[in-house]
């Protein structure tokens, strides 16, 4: 069974800082990895979709990459602003399609 | 494109009673969609998996007599809490793959807050 875990579970930074979100998974056979963003109360919002056979995609402000040979994701936001504060999560597909994810990593941005 | 939209927004119920969710895939078919469901300040789990025509196919430890999951059409599917006790309340989220063939990614609806008194 995929165990996909996020570290860290929190993280509170200074507007301008740039913002490093860690994701790992346990079974290296994945389909696609992606990142998705939650506000409170709300559904999920698709940040960046990674194929397997890539190695990082990226979009304005942010960048993931993936390794999976070692199990690991990183998404990087730059120059983080007030309106990045949200938790994000980070999420694995199967080859039957399923997704596994993550608990997710709060971040909140300080102005 | 890929919208997929999920009805109600949020509902409110007594204990006992059922409830049902809608999931409808708005610009695509889908003959498989998925059910997941977030405890607050927890990860989405899958709940299971809902096929067009046939029987949904539930992950371990989800009850399938009460949480009915009915996928009659290629563009909805419902899942039904029955006998809804306040251990239930939890937000419902649903996702759906593009039958044409698997894009890469599944779309989501804006999930379904379920408060049960």
């Amino acid at each position: 069974k995929q165990e996909v875990t996020q570290i860290p579970a929190a993280l509170s930074v200074p507007e301008g800082e740039n913002l490093v979100l860690n994701c790992s998974f346990t079974d290296s056979a994945i389909y696609n990895l992606q990142w998705f963003r939650q506000d409170p109360g709300k559904g999920l919002t698709s940040l960046l979709l990674i194929q397997s056979s890539q190695r990082e995609q990226t979009s304005g402000r942010l960048n993931a990459s993936l390794d999976k040979s070692s199990g690991r994701s990183t998404l990087y936001i730059a120059a983080s602003q007030p309106g990045d504060s949200a938790t994000y999560l980070c999420a694995v597909y199967s080859n039957d399609y399923k997704l596994s994810f993550g608990a997710g990593t709060t971040v909140t941005v300080r102005a | 494109g890929a919208v997929v939209s999920q009805h109600p927004s949020w509902v409110i119920c007594k204990s006992g009673t059922s409830v049902k969710i809608e999931c409808r895939s708005l610009d695509f078919q889908a003959t498989t969609m998925f059910w997941y469901r977030q405890f607050p300040k927890q990860s989405l789990m899958l709940m299971a998996t809902s096929n067009e025509g046939s029987k949904a196919t539930y992950e371990q430890g989800v009850e399938k007599d009460k949480f009915l999951i009915n996928h009659a059409s290629l563009t909805l599917s419902t899942l039904t809490v029955t006998s809804a006790h306040p251990e239930d309340s939890s937000f419902y989220i649903c996702s759906a793959k593009w039958t044409s063939g698997f894009t890469g990614e599944l779309f989501f609806g804006e999930g379904s807050r379920l408060t049960v008194l």
